[in-house]
Order: structure tokens, then sequence, then C-alpha cells
């Protein structure tokens, strides 16, 4: 079974540019999170849907981020417009959403972000 | 709000050494606590977990025990290998009410090299 895919995995973009994450979590899985990792703040929540609707965005930096989840299947992270600060390795992982936060979440390989 | 700190590297232990990595929580409620592991260009994989106090996690030779009256959560290995060189995070998940999938808080991470 394939486990939480994300693309691109790599992104190289200019200051101002709009970047878009994308993610399909595991199929059957209800619960999906964004994490970002730097060097300076570790591994941060953004945000997290359950059964496709945003419950916490709590973690997200400010109005430039975006995130959606048209369906149980995808999943979007939006910078826009992008800044070097952002630079980081950005996570995707999936729960199956029914045993809370007992819930072991997957992750995918990640998508590493260069704002030049 | 919850936090997790763990010992910060890198570590450096010869091979067949045994292996502590502290690690403290601070939360409300009745967390759920992980090990997760990174190898270097990779996710995340869940290593162990624990979900109630008293509870042992092991997985591969690496063991932890949750303690809630010293909340701690510390991963040992009587025996590591060059193949256990990685990055360790310890991650608790708030709520622990069972309802709903939550977010994990990371530890900043430990940096284990073993050497032959």
């Amino acid at each position: 079974d394939a486990g939480v895919i994300q693309s691109p995995r790599h992104e190289v973009t200019e200051m101002g540019q709009e970047v878009t994450l994308r993610c399909k979590p595991i199929s059957g899985h209800n619960s999906l999170f964004w994490y970002r990792q730097t060097m300076m703040r570790g591994l941060e929540l953004l945000i997290y849907f359950n059964n496709n609707v945003p419950i916490d965005d709590s973690g997200m930096p400010e109005d430039r981020f975006s995130a959606k989840m048209p369906n149980a299947s995808f999943s979007t992270l939006k910078i826009q417009p992008s800044e070097p600060r952002d630079s980081a390795v950005y996570f995707c992982a999936s729960s199956p959403g029914g045993a809370g936060a007992r819930e072991t979440q997957y992750f995918g390989p990640g998508t590493r972000l260069l704002v030049l | 709000g919850d936090s997790v700190t763990q010992m910060e590297g890198p570590v450096t232990l010869s091979e067949e050494a045994f292996l502590t990595i502290n690690c403290t929580y601070t939360a409300t409620g009745y967390p759920s606590l992980f090990w997760y592991v990174q190898y270097p260009g990779e996710g995340l994989q869940l290593l162990l977990k624990a979900t109630k106090a008293d509870d042992k996690g092991s997985n591969k030779g690496f063991e932890a025990t949750y303690r809630k009256e010293t909340t701690s959560f510390h991963l040992e290995k009587g025996s590591v290998q060059v193949s256990d060189s990685a990055v360790y995070f310890c991650a608790l998940s708030g709520k622990g009410t069972g309802g709903g999938a939550d977010g994990l808080t990371f530890g900043k991470g430990t940096h284990l090299i073993i050497q032959p």
C-alpha cells in the first residue's frame, strides 16, 4: 500500500512567487497534518484536518500561508507571496482518525523548499 | 502550552554501547507519547509509543516507559548498531480524550551517531 505522497520533493523559487505543495494521504485515513521543519525551530505543526475540515490552524505563521483539503485524498499548502524565511522542509502526515490522540501519524517524505 | 524537551546532540557512541536519550514533557491532561526516527533525506517513522502512564513501548530493541510522576519518556537500547544512526524525536499528542485526532508537539531532536 502506498504511503503518504508529497509533491514536489524539491522546489526552488524566487521571493514573491507563489508556491503550492501537494499531499495525498494514505487511503482511508481521515486526519491530515502539515508540519514544517527548520534548523532553528525544529518541527512545528502548521494545520490539521479531520474529515476534510480544518480543526486547528493556529500554527500557520501568517496570512501568506493557506491550506485546503477539497476531498479525502488531496490537500494543498500554498504560500503567496513566498519569502526566504519560508525555506524549510514541509511534511504532510495522515492518520486513520479513529483513536484520537493515541494514533500513529504516518509521514510523507517531505518537500524541501528553498526561496531565493 | 504543551512542550517537549529532549537532550540535544549530537550523541556519539561506539557500536554495542548502551543508549539513553532523555525526554521530558509538559502537558495538561493525559497525553500520548511517541518516539519517531528520521533517517537522512526521509520523513519521520514511528519507532514506538505509549498511550497511558506506566505503559512501555518497544520496537527493534528500543524501549521507553511512560512515567507520569516524572513526566518523562526516556528512550533506551541495550546495544546500538551503526544502522541506528539517525535523528530521534520525542513527541506528544495532547488531548488524549479519544475524540478526534490531534497534532503532535515535538522535541528538537537528538542526532545519534554510532561509530563502528
